[in-house]
């Protein structure tokens, strides 16, 4: 079975701070996604990445980034938190199948992040 | 623009009542529909992919059915474990980012013992 692990359940930040979220995949799967849920609005990705060191914007990157200095970890950083990024993060990974992906994402069970 | 919608918003059963979920997309070309599951705190729950029409899946009490414009999720006989919100997500075919899925905002199932 595919395991995706976040490594904070539940997080609490003040504004300002700089906020590192963690996730591990042991699949080896080439890509690794971010995401933000939110009551009302759904799933909305924030980042992926395709490979090692390679990143590319999703639909809400503004005051986020990424990094992936290792094939199974990838990172998300909120670089000066804010209230309105109080939310539920999850990450994924999937498969990669020749040029292109059709194969589904693999979800680790979220960090709860609170901004005060 | 692509686009998927799924309804109903919430649902809610007698033991035993099956009925079906609804999923339509509105997408240039499609490469995989993906159902999930996803129960309160926790993160969604890969179910089935369908990657192109006339395709079923099945798994236990679930069966996931596809057509040209809409997927189906049906629940035969559901228990109250079968609780939670699902979630249907599609994946088209782009010049670019192919990677990406279009979310659903979900059908929160209530079954009742």
């Amino acid at each position: 079975d595919v395991k995706v692990t976040q490594s904070s359940r539940y997080l609490v930040k003040r504004t300002g701070e700089k906020v590192f979220l963690e996730c591990v995949q042991d699949m080896d799967h080439e890509n690794m996604f971010w995401y933000r849920q939110d009551p009302g609005l759904g799933l909305r990705l924030i980042y992926f990445s395709y490979d090692v060191k390679m990143k590319e914007k999703g639909d809400i990157p503004e005051g986020y980034s990424v990094s992936r200095e290792k094939k199974e970890r990838f990172s998300l950083i909120l670089e000066s938190a804010s209230t309105n990024q109080t939310s539920m993060y999850l990450c994924a990974s999937s498969f990669q199948q020749g040029g292109h992906s059709n194969q589904p994402q693999h979800f680790g069970d979220g960090t709860r992040l609170s901004i005060l | 623009e692509d686009q998927v919608t799924q309804s109903p918003e919430a649902l809610r059963l007698q033991e035993g009542e099956s009925s079906s979920l609804n999923c339509s997309y509105t997408v240039s070309g499609l490469r995989g529909l993906f159902w999930y599951r996803q129960d309160p705190g926790k993160g969604p729950e890969f179910l089935f992919t369908l990657y192109s029409a006339g395709e079923e899946k099945e798994k236990e009490r679930l069966k996931a059915t596809l057509t040209k414009k809409e997927s189906f999720l049906h629940i035969t006989a559901p228990k109250p474990e079968d609780s939670a919100t699902y979630l249907c997500a599609v994946q088209a075919w782009n010049a670019g980012n192919n990677r990406k899925l279009i979310w659903g905002l979900g059908t929160s199932l209530a079954v009742n013992p």
